[in-house]
């Protein structure tokens, strides 16, 4: 299993606006992922951050508005930028952490942009 | 058509209920199957993991797999209060790189 922590675990922005999002986790992991939880709705993945590596994304998303950070193999941060209401979500952090590759999640971060 | 189809509900049951929460899905590549429990304002938990077709049983909780129907089931027997959470299925193709969610149902257990 995984220990994963993500900060901020909620945040209230302004339009227009950017925030970054980190993840961190207790041991040393491959793959990492970024999702999306909307309100009432499934998870949506992002990206997928491998260490070394830009990020590979899903379509509908892209790295200007997603950029993605994976400095090393236990640590990423997502950015959201040029914020609107229609990206308040919840941003969720998960790595492939499991014998047969399980996902663990963090807590996630709450973001509301006003 | 989305690959997985999950019930939404909510689903409310008396406590010691037997609960049945149930997926289907598409894509006969899917070969690993898992449920997530997620509490409000919490991330998922991984709460049973199942490959082959037939069932699998761990405490309360019993995951069952049709391959040949392409359905997915947990059962949670004698359900408690602290049961009340969304239920996740979700599922990965051999290759293992990418999960896929069903919409996740709510379930509330009344004590």
């Amino acid at each position: 299993s995984a220990v994963i922590s993500q900060k901020p675990s909620r945040d209230i922005c302004q339009r227009g606006t950017s925030l970054t999002i980190q993840c961190q986790v207790d041991s040393q992991v491959t793959m990492m992922f970024w999702y999306r939880q909307q309100p009432g709705q499934s998870l949506t993945l992002i990206a997928t951050a491998n260490q070394g590596s830009e990020a590979t994304y899903e379509s509908g998303f892209v790295i200007d508005k997603f950029p993605i950070s994976r400095p090393n193999l236990t640590f990423s941060t997502l950015t959201v930028s040029n914020m609107s209401p229609e990206d308040s979500s919840i941003y969720l952090c998960s790595v492939s952490a499991g014998p047969r590759g399980e996902l663990f999640f963090g807590e996630g971060s709450r973001l509301t942009v006003l | 058509q989305k690959e997985v189809e999950q019930d939404p509900g909510p689903l409310s049951v008396p406590e010691g209920a037997i609960v049945s929460l149930n997926c289907t899905y598409s894509n006969s590549a899917f070969q690993y199957f898992m449920w997530y429990r997620q509490y409000s304002r919490k991330g998922p938990e991984l709460l049973m993991y199942t490959y082959s077709s037939g069932n699998k049983e761990d405490g309360r909780f019993t995951a069952q797999v049709d391959k040949s129907s392409k359905y997915i089931s947990l059962f949670i027997r004698d359900s408690q209060p602290s049961d009340s959470a969304t239920y996740l299925c979700a599922m990965t193709d051999t290759g293992g790189f990418k999960t896929i969610f069903g919409a996740g149902t709510r379930l509330f257990v009344k004590a």
